[in-house]
């Protein structure tokens, strides 16, 4: 079964300090991963996608990695700001007789002061 | 570009009661998405279209819920008869591209309360 489990599910963190969120999937075959940002009350919104090929991605403070071998992903969050504070969901795409993405439930980040 | 458009914003109804959303994509967009989250089982795809031709229904949960796309610029998720079970944020979502390389851009969601 394809699943996507992203870990932890919260994470309170201090404004300045780094975060790393993870993201291990059992999806195949692969095609590309993304995270995405969603603030509370909005949707989500697009932070990185790579593909099999890419090991690293950034986006300003976030940097995202991934290991196709041992099908882990994870978001590097560094200087961590308040407007970090939101949900981080790792989706998958996968090909094949049904292609799709599947989507992580997602880590609640909070940072505080 | 105003961003993918959705409407209502927050819709409360008792059940049984028809419930209607509607979205507007992203201009020069083929791809519609119609996405459904809660809390237990995060975001869950329900239909998507391409050049308004539904593609993928697998994910609709039932024969209460349809979608139609009419036109390139406007697209409708029925939920008829409503149950308490529907309660969710329904996200319409739209792309330039495949569900494969398109990137997705979100509208920002019907939140949804069946009483």
């Amino acid at each position: 079964k394809n699943q996507v489990e992203q870990s932890p599910q919260s994470l309170i963190i201090l404004e300045g300090k780094n975060c790393t969120l993870q993201c291990n999937y059992t999806v195949s075959p692969f095609s590309n991963l993304r995270w995405y940002k969603q603030d509370t009350g909005r949707g989500p919104v697009s932070l990185t996608i790579m593909t099999f090929s890419e090991n690293t991605k950034s986006n300003g403070r976030y940097t995202a990695t991934l290991d196709a071998d041992t099908k882990q992903s994870s978001l590097h969050i560094t200087a961590s700001q308040l407007s970090d504070s939101a949900s981080y969901i790792c989706v998958v795409f996968h090909t094949g007789t049904a292609s799709k993405l599947t989507f992580g439930t997602g880590t609640r980040l909070q940072v505080t002061l | 570009d105003a961003g993918v458009i959705q409407s209502p914003r927050h819709e409360v109804t008792e059940m049984g009661q028809e419930v209607t959303l509607r979205c507007k994509p992203i201009s020069g967009h083929d791809y519609l998405f119609w996405y459904r989250q809660t809390m237990m089982r995060g975001l869950e795809l329900l239909i998507y279209f391409n050049n308004n031709v539904p593609i993928d229904d697998s994910g609709m949960p039932e024969d209460r819920f349809s979608a139609k796309m009419p036109n390139a610029s406007f697209s409708t998720l029925k939920i008829q008869p409503s149950e308490p079970r529907d309660s969710a944020v329904y996200f319409c979502a739209s792309s330039p591209g495949t569900p494969n390389t398109g990137e997705l851009f979100f509208g920002e969601g019907s939140r949804l309360t069946v009483l």
